[in-house]
């Protein structure tokens, strides 16, 4: 059975800090990597996926993967308030099935 | 341009009811997914499908779930003779056809059994 683990938190930063947010996953095939940012009572909204080794950036976020040791995680830069949510790491299920395997979550809360 | 659509957003239902979700995909998305997300749990995978085609039930409870996306209309997760335990929140979301898996959630449908 694959498995997502996050820490679950919570982790509270300073407004203008850097959050790191980490993810590991058990199954070595697995492929892409998803987060998603699910704020108190809403659903979950896609950020950032990632497929291959290395940086993926977007705008504030960046989103790493290191396939050797089975991690993933998200950079977000400059954290405001807004940004206050549940981190949700995914990665699709074993077996190249289609649905999304999620960790529990990360709750990040930013501070002013 | 709309996105994910559910309704009802809040259900409320007795025991022994039955409540029906339902959820209409984004517009040029041909796959749905249902997940469910109980209070201080994760995000569970419930089932997928494509029109007329249910590809991955393995979420799903052996009884008293079923579900639907029928040619016309919106894809239904029905879920007969409810339990309390059966109160959460559920998500529908949509994909297009293609690898990576970008899948879109829905508002959600809160379900709560009294």
């Amino acid at each position: 059975q694959k498995e997502v683990e996050q820490n679950s938190g919570p982790l509270s930063v300073p407004e203008g800090a850097i959050a790191s947010l980490n993810c590991t996953y058990s199954d070595r095939g697995s492929q892409s990597f998803f987060w998603y940012r699910q704020y108190s009572g809403k659903s979950p909204e896609l950020i950032m996926f990632i497929y291959s080794n290395g940086d993926k950036e977007d705008g504030r976020f960046t989103a790493q993967l290191n396939k050797a040791s089975q991690y993933v995680s998200l950079l977000i830069r400059d954290s405001q308030p807004s940004d206050s949510a549940t981190y949700l790491c995914a990665t699709e299920g074993q077996g190249g099935s289609e649905k999304l395997v999620f960790g529990k979550g990360t709750k990040l809360t930013v501070n002013p | 341009n709309a996105g994910v659509m559910q309704n009802p957003r809040h259900l409320v239902r007795r025991r022994g009811q039955e409540a029906r979700l339902r959820c209409s995909p984004m517009k040029g998305h041909s796959h749905v997914y249902w997940y469910r997300q109980l209070p201080e749990e994760g995000l569970k995978f419930m089932v997928y499908l494509q029109k007329e085609n249910i590809i991955d039930e393995s979420g799903m409870p052996k009884e008293r779930f079923s579900a639907e996306f029928p040619k016309e209309g919106p894809s239904i997760l029905r879920i007969q003779q409810v339990v309390r335990g059966d109160s959460a929140a559920y998500f529908c979301a949509s994909s297009p056809q293609g690898r990576p898996l970008k899948q879109y959630f829905g508002p959600g449908t809160r379900l709560t059994v009294t």
